[in-house]
């Protein structure tokens, strides 16, 4: 079955304790990115990446960091969490623009972090 | 300016009847891309349909449709004949399809459908 998979799905940490939520696609897609979702705001970018070892800020990258090592997996890491960095964040997939992409059509389950 | 415009907070809709959840959309491209999804109360963020700048038939998926009105800039999406089950928030996206877009979606506010038996 294609799917995102994000981990975990319900997160409480306390301020500054360092964090990692996994993301995992198994379509061989390219393009992989991260969103937050917050009340009033909607959801907006974090960091994106267009292939392996290419990864870029999307509009709201600071406090966090990412990397693509391989092509399924794109980690979203939070080395000093704070309490503003409250929200629930989604992973997405999709093939790159040259392979005549359709839409981020696959999205992880969505992870609810809570930063105490 | 707002690119993505979506009018309606909420509507209540009596199951059976068919629902149509308003989307605007403000971009200079020529290429880019409309998309609808759906958010249960449970989270997941799911996909309904696509629309492409350059197609010139309106998208249907299944019970979905997307009213595509590309002079007028509005992207609407139809659900016939509505069920219990399509209670959720609805959001309306675009992705401009050029390198300084990061090839975002970029979304609306969202529209809470709520269905009554």
């Amino acid at each position: 079955e294609a799917q995102v998979t994000q981990n975990p799905r319900y997160l409480i940490t306390v301020t500054g304790k360092k964090l990692t939520v996994t993301c995992s696609q198994n379509m061989n897609h390219e393009y992989m990115s991260w969103y937050r979702q917050d009340p009033g705001l909607g959801l907006r970018q974090i960091y994106y990446s267009m292939n392996v070892e290419v990864t870029d800020k999307g509009d709201v990258p600071e406090g966090y960091k990412v990397s693509r090592k391989e092509k399924r997996n794109f980690p979203l890491i939070l080395e000093s969490p704070s309490p503003n960095q409250t929200s629930l964040y989604f992973c997405a997939s999709s093939l790159s623009r040259d392979r005549d992409w359709v839409a981020e059509a696959f999205f992880g389950q969505g992870t609810r972090l809570t930063v105490v | 300016a707002q690119k993505i415009t979506q009018t309606q907070p909420g509507m209540f809709v009596q199951e059976k009847e068919a629902v149509t959840l308003d989307c605007t959309y403000d971009t200079s491209d020529q290429s880019y891309g409309l998309f609808w999804y759906k958010q249960p109360s449970s989270g997941e963020m799911i996909f309904l349909i696509y629309q492409g700048s350059y197609d010139e038939q309106n998208a249907t998926e299944g019970r979905y449709s997307l009213n595509f009105q590309k002079a007028r800039k509005s992207a609407n999406l139809v659900i016939s004949a509505s069920q219990l089950g399509d209670s959720a928030m609805y959001f309306c996206a675009m992705r401009e399809d050029t390198q300084d877009s990061n090839y975002q979606l970029i979304w609306g506010a969202g529209t809470k459908l709520i269905i009554k038996p």
